[in-house]
């Protein structure tokens, strides 16, 4: 089955406290997207990589830090510099970054509770 | 003005009905766009997409009117599993830019 995963579907940490929270993808597709939702608001970009080894910044990158050394792997880390870390993370990925006709697909979410 | 605005609802509707949603975007460049629906604490998952004037697929029919900036979703034979959150999302050019409103609720019953 081609998919995106995520896990885990809960985390729970500390304050102060780095997580990193994963994103797996089996659909060769070139571009990867990690967002947050938080109740209420619609889905904020936080970073994105069109290509393997690169990656941009989002419009809410702050606090946060992601690498893309494998095209099937997207992970992103939430640092204890995010002053508001709790949220609903998801991971999507496209075929084609550069064509705007192509749509994204997400994967299940992790639900992050920083306390 | 917001990039995306779509009335929240609740739309409570009873099973069987048509019922319409409007979104207005306001970045003249938008190109595509997509609906997406939303169930609770799920993620969203892509229910059509409209390139031209408009799609339809089923019981849904989306029509987009560039001039006026806005896009709209109807369903027609409601179903109580059509109950969610309706995510309308412009796109700017490059996949990387989709712009996701905050969604519509809708509620279907018995």
């Amino acid at each position: 089955d081609g998919g995106i995963t995520q896990s885990p579907k809960y985390l729970f940490r500390k304050e102060g406290q780095n997580v990193t929270l994963s994103c797996e993808q089996n659909l060769n597709h070139d571009a990867m997207y990690w967002y947050r939702q938080d109740p209420g608001q619609g889905l904020r970009l936080i970073y994105y990589s069109q290509i393997v080894n690169d990656f941009q910044k989002g419009d809410i990158a702050e606090g946060y830090s992601v690498s893309r050394e494998k095209k099937e792997s997207f992970p992103l880390t939430v640092t204890s510099a995010q002053k508001n870390p709790t949220a609903f993370y998801l991971c999507a990925s496209s075929i084609d970054p550069t064509e705007s006709s192509y749509e994204q697909y997400f994967g299940p979410g992790t639900r992050l509770t920083v306390t | 003005r917001k990039e995306v605005e779509q009335d929240p609802g609740p739309f409570n509707v009873p099973e069987g009905a048509t019922v319409a949603f409007n979104c207005t975007y306001s970045n003249s460049a938008s190109q595509s766009f997509f609906w997406y629906r939303q169930d609770c604490r799920k993620e969203p998952k892509l229910l059509m997409s409209v390139y031209s004037s408009g799609n339809e697929d089923g019981r849904f029919t989306a029509q987009l009117n560039r001039a006026s900036q806005y896009i709209s979703l109807l369903i027609r034979d409601s179903k109580l599993s059509d109950s969610a959150t309706y995510l309308c999302v412009p796109s700017t050019g490059t996949a990387s830019k989709l712009t996701f409103g905050t969604g519509t609720r809708l509620q279907v019953t018995l």
